[in-house]
């Protein structure tokens, strides 16, 4: 059982938009910056977002994230066959000293 | 170019031992705390432990604590993890990553392609 929670999975067809939540706690996620990582099929993860909102260079801006609270969010627009990966949210917890990740939602475009 | 290149995986009895190495390089690694992580076939990610620029401060996560091992060399650019008293449960890709910063609290900027590590008997 992950300590942030993700949906297992999500889907939509090319072009269109998928969300992906991410739910943790006032130590983890209310507290601390929330990062989004893509892992595609058979390689290692890399990093999406950054401190909630913040694109990497070379990240294309159909991809965004935002916080509210104890919950993050991931968006996915204009969704292209290239988008299907594992995504998965992550976050240090204060309570725990520990970095905490979701237990990741793969994304399947229809 | 920033690279990290994992190495030291392999089949170890349950019981046993294994050291993984990350060499890094394209990066001023003695400026950079890092970390592991591990992904169990089929599953998703769990980080393992992290160690401070200075190798001064490491933290685990329970299912590493009391077995594992986290250090640096930061003249050879080269992050290690002792593993002892190996499970079954251990079994999993260990990947080496780089936070973006001296922070353990900020996120990982970089990842190695990882090391697999079977414990069977």
């Amino acid at each position: 059982q992950s300590v942030l929670s993700q949906p297992p999975s999500v889907s939509a067809a090319p072009g269109q938009r998928v969300t992906i939540s991410c739910s943790g706690s006032s130590s983890n996620i209310g507290n601390n910056y929330v990062s989004w990582y893509q892992q595609l099929p058979g390689t290692a993860p890399k990093l999406l977002i950054y401190d909630n909102n913040k694109r990497p260079s070379g990240i294309p801006d159909r991809f965004s994230g935002s916080k509210s609270g104890t919950s993050a969010t991931l968006g996915i627009t204009g969704l292209q066959t290239g988008d299907e990966a594992d995504y998965y949210c992550g976050a240090w917890d204060t309570s725990l000293s520990a970095w905490v990740f979701g237990g990741g939602t793969k994304v399947t475009v229809l | 170019e920033v690279q990290l290149l994992e190495s030291g995986g392999g089949l170890v009895q349950p019981g046993g031992s294994l050291r993984l190495s990350c060499a890094a390089s394209g990066f001023t690694f003695s400026s950079y705390a890092m970390s592991w992580v591990r992904q169990a076939p089929g599953k998703g990610l769990e980080w393992v432990s992290a160690i401070s620029i200075s190798g001064g401060s490491t933290y685990f996560a329970d299912s590493a604590k009391g077995r594992f091992t986290i250090s640096r060399d930061n003249s050879k650019n080269t992050l290690y993890l002792q593993m002892n008293s190996l499970r079954a449960e251990d079994t999993a890709v260990y990947y080496c990553a780089k936070f973006k910063d001296t922070a353990i609290v900020h996120y990982f900027d970089y990842w190695g392609q990882g090391t697999l590590v079977t414990v069977s008997s």
